[in-house]
């Protein structure tokens, strides 16, 4: 069963660092592209951030660009998400996502139950 | 301000049809394929939908997606009450090298 489990979220001033991490389980990691994708407060889906399976190529929004680095660790079956420089508006649940196989497709097929990270004074 | 637009909301009744409209351009619907998600509240979005029309394992054909130029569909035929949720499509996007989702649309069971 593909399980994807999300953790380091929580409360972090305006500025500061935070880190998430993904674990995931049930399924060959390093095939897989893994992607972060967060959800505001009443809002809707906002796509963050992808890395393929090899941890070569990576994405990211442009909001996040140069502020959050997303990095994963094959032999720990592992997906991380550096998020420096928080704003307010960072604040959102993360979900950790499996991309499907299909090239270019958003098949995002397996979610986390997200990690929520409120930035605030 | 997302590229993909969504009307906020639909509703039909039980049995009903109801179609949501997912509107794009050249870079993103225009050029790649779309996808759709369900997601109700509080927990994790479902994909409904990818490759435009294919539906993953255990999601039922009442559910069904289409895609013309640079626009796309969902459909729900024969509308139950478990169905109202909230509705996002997807697809990437060349000109901002990433992937965008539409602006969500509530789906209401009347």
């Amino acid at each position: 069963e593909v399980q994807l489990v999300e953790s380091g979220g929580g409360l972090v001033q305006p500025g500061g660092s935070l880190r998430l991490s993904c674990a995931a389980s049930g399924f060959t990691f390093s095939t897989y592209g893994m992607n972060w994708v967060r959800q505001a407060p009443g809002k809707g889906l906002e796509w963050v951030s992808i890395i393929g399976g090899g941890g070569a190529t990576k994405y990211y929004a442009d909001s996040v660009k140069g502020r959050f680095t997303i990095s994963r660790d094959n032999a720990k079956n592992s997906l991380y998400l550096q998020m420096n420089s928080l704003r307010v508006e960072d604040t959102a649940v993360y979900y950790c996502v499996r991309k499907g196989l299909v090239r270019y497709s958003p098949d995002f097929d397996y979610w986390g139950q997200g990690a929520l990270v409120t930035v605030s004074s | 301000q997302s590229v993909l637009t969504q009307p906020p909301s639909a509703s039909g009744t039980p049995g009903q049809r109801v179609t949501i409209s997912c509107s794009g351009s050249s870079p993103n619907i225009g050029s790649y394929t779309v996808s759709w998600y369900q997601q109700f509240p509080g927990t994790a979005p479902k994909l409904l939908i990818y490759t435009n029309n294919q539906r993953p394992s255990g999601v039922p054909d009442r559910f069904s997606g289409s895609k013309s130029g640079t626009s796309a569909s969902l459909a729900i035929s024969g509308l139950q009450s478990e169905d109202e949720a909230d509705y996002y499509c997807a697809a990437w996007d060349d000109s901002l090298n990433g992937y965008v989702f539409g602006t969500g649309t509530k789906v209401t069971v009347l």
